[in-house]
């Protein structure tokens, strides 16, 4: 499977401390991206990373990308209770659909929960 | 601005009857995808359209067939439903390749279907 795998599946802190997520992947990508999904609802797009691109930053959040690893870790700095959600890595392989449409193969995702 | 808009958002059905998913977008998207979302497995492609008239299979296209005759709306059905299609249902759409070289999607808020 091309898929995603995030690791830790789920991760319990205190309101206030950084979590850290990470995702591994088995081949190229073009890109990577992370999505948040609160509970009961659809997935949001958080941010997206190029192949040669290594490190970047939005608002609390940092997203690293390591492509000789083919991994990538999201960072989310003085957490807060609304963070609590499930964030999932989507990457983007070279493989294209009919007229060019890029496909995004999403990862089990990792379950966060932040505690007041 | 309501984005994407799945109806309906629950349904319980019998092992073989029939139903469609409807998914709408006002965002003027080029291309838009179903997914399926299951516990532990992440999310799964099923169908995706890159323009009005056009699809293509995902990962997990048996059971379903789709339509895409407006631009705004692309429609999930299942012929005769079974056990294994009981998930989450998620339509999400995106502009086609931008000057990010991928695509950004944008997530319905899911239906959940139960096939008993």
């Amino acid at each position: 499977s091309q898929q995603g795998e995030e690791d830790p599946q789920a991760l319990s802190i205190q309101e206030g401390e950084n979590a850290t997520m990470n995702c591994s992947y088995k081949t190229s990508i073009n890109n990577l991206q992370w999505y948040r999904q609160n509970s009961g609802r659809g997935l949001v797009h958080l941010i997206l990373i190029r192949s040669n691109e290594r490190e970047k930053h939005s608002g609390r959040l940092r997203v690293t990308l390591d492509t000789s690893k083919k991994s990538s870790s999201l960072l989310i700095t003085a957490s807060r209770a609304a963070d609590t959600a499930s964030y999932f890595c989507a990457t983007d392989f070279s493989t294209r659909g009919v007229q060019g449409a890029q496909k995004l193969v999403f990862g089990q995702g990792t379950r966060l929960t932040i505690n007041p | 601005n309501a984005g994407v808009t799945q109806t309906p958002k629950f349904r319980v059905l019998k092992t073989g009857q029939s139903m469609t998913l409807l998914c709408a977008q006002d965002m003027n998207h080029e291309y838009m995808y179903w997914y399926r979302q299951d516990p532990g497995m992440g999310l799964r492609l099923i169908h995706y359209s890159v323009g009005e008239g056009t699809t293509a299979k995902g990962e997990v296209p048996d059971g379903y067939n789709v339509s895409r005759l407006k631009k705004q709306n692309f429609l999930l059905g299942l012929e005769s439903a079974a056990p294994s299609q009981t998930s989450v249902y998620f339509c999400a759409s995106s502009y086609s390749l931008t000057a990010l070289g991928t695509n950004v999607l944008t997530f319905g808020a899911g239906s959940r279907l139960t096939v008993l």
